[in-house]
């Protein structure tokens, strides 16, 4: 089993609509989630932070965190065409200061 | 501030040559990370410091890839000899604590014929 786990996609949906990424991991101790956007030739740029249980949001994204289940996920409301990008979820496993990346979901927002 | 800066942005050579990778940190931020990314395995860590200090370099594929970090403003990531399969885009990151995201660089993406 992967440390971080995410749907390469692509995630298709149309201008306007929410988008919703999803991200599993193995370690139950993991206390910090992140999430990143990378465009296609870009280095990946940190969007959200979330470190306890519940939902965050910060303008149109929400990040939501769920540690019994070991998920987190990304919601971008309002989707739009500039979205589309390559997201990936990253955790930072128990006892360590490193982050481990899942593969990323690849997002497409069809105008 | 400038951000992280990563130099050269683009790296060609032969199969057996030495590279050597370069990365400036955001000054103040006491951890730095060196990534690789490959369609394949996707982001993986090599390597970070702490305070000028490796922590962990578990990593590193091989014997091939050596890092340092001989101050808080400079690290450097040498593949001796490169084989074709090193291959990448290679990324810094600098963050300045354990629990927030990172700062990444515009890496390095290398081609070795």
């Amino acid at each position: 089993q992967k440390e971080v786990e995410q749907n390469s996609g692509p995630l298709s949906v149309p201008e306007g609509a929410i988008a919703s990424l999803n991200c599993t991991y193995s370690d139950r101790g993991s206390q910090s989630f992140f999430w990143y956007r990378q465009y296609s030739g870009k280095s990946p740029e940190l969007i959200m932070s979330i470190y306890s249980n519940g939902d965050k949001e910060d303008g149109r994204f929400t990040a939501q965190l769920n540690k019994a289940s070991q998920y987190v996920s990304l919601l971008i409301r309002d989707s739009q065409p500039s979205d589309s990008a390559t997201y990936l979820c990253a955790v930072n496993p128990s006892g360590t200061y490193k982050y481990i990346f899942g593969t990323g979901t690849r997002l497409k927002v069809l105008a | 501030d400038a951000g992280v800066i990563q130099s050269p942005r683009h790296e060609v050579t032969e199969m057996g040559q030495e590279v050597t990778l370069r990365c400036k940190p955001i000054s103040g931020h006491d951890y730095l990370f060196w990534y690789r990314q490959t369609m394949m395995r996707g982001l993986e860590l090599l390597i970070y410091f702490n305070n000028n200090v490796p922590i962990d370099d578990s990593g590193m594929p091989e014997d091939r890839f050596s890092a340092k970090m001989p101050n808080a403003s400079f690290s450097t990531l040498k593949i001796q000899p490169s084989e074709p399969r090193d291959s990448a885009v290679y990324f810094c990151a600098s963050s300045p604590n354990r629990a927030g995201g990172y700062t990444f660089g515009s890496g390095t993406r290398l081609t070795v014929v």
